[in-house]
């Protein structure tokens, strides 16, 4: 089974300051790293994911972040965030594999402020 | 591309009354559905899992005889909550898989919002 923790629950940050969200994740086996944002009253969408290749990978809206095997972490990182980058991020890890499920973090609410 | 839809967007609902939740690919073939609970300011805890005219898979703790799914088509998976309390007052939200998305990627819906009185 595979476990995955946001220790923030909350992060408030200035516009155009950098931002990282935390992720840790647990898991006997090889996974696939997401990040998915979700704005209010709506469904998740996929900002960025790590499959396999390169640790660092790039998403939408500017965001990034950095697969580390050794410290089972997938950190979100955006050097400069927009007001318009307020909800709430989830981390979420599945197996490798077909047909396996995503687990989801509790979730990171992201507040930028003027 | 990989649009999936949800109907209602949001339902409010007498208590003891069955309440039918569409979620639909719009653009792909969805071999695979999820459907998730979210309750306000938590995350997404997995229902169940549909697999297109096959049973659904239901996670631990979740009553199928209370939340009935229906995969019966490669575009189309319905939720209904059958004889819903207050309790079950929640956010709904599906996803779903593609025939070629070997990368486990899903793609979710906007969700519905059911609330029972």
């Amino acid at each position: 089974a595979q476990s995955v923790t946001q220790l923030d629950s909350q992060v408030p940050v200035f516009e155009e300051a950098p931002v990282e969200l935390r992720c840790n994740y647990s898991s006997s086996v090889s996974v696939y790293l997401f990040w998915y944002v979700q704005y209010p009253n709506q469904g998740l969408q996929l900002l960025l994911k790590y499959l396999s290749g390169s640790t660092l990978v790039k998403g939408i809206n500017g965001f990034e972040a950095e697969f580390n095997k050794s410290q089972t972490s997938f950190h979100l990182r955006k050097p400069s965030v927009h007001i318009s980058d307020t909800a709430e991020y989830f981390c979420a890890v599945s197996c490798t594999g077909g047909g396996n499920k995503l687990t989801f973090g509790t979730g990171t609410q992201l507040k930028v402020e003027l | 591309g990989a649009v999936v839809s949800q109907h209602p967007s949001w339902v409010i609902c007498k208590s003891g009354t069955s309440v039918k939740i569409e979620c639909r690919s719009l653009d792909f073939q969805a071999t695979t559905m999820f459907w998730y609970r979210q309750f306000p300011k938590q995350s997404l805890m997995l229902m169940a899992t549909s697999n297109e005219g096959s049973k659904a898979t239901y996670e631990q703790g979740v009553e199928k005889d209370k939340f009935l799914i229906n995969h019966a088509s490669l575009t189309l998976s319905t939720l209904t909550v059958t004889s819903a309390h207050p309790e079950d007052s929640s956010f709904y939200i599906c996803s779903a898989r593609g025939q070629l998305a070997e990368y486990n990627e899903q793609f979710f819906g906007p969700g519905t919002r059911l609330t029972v009185l």
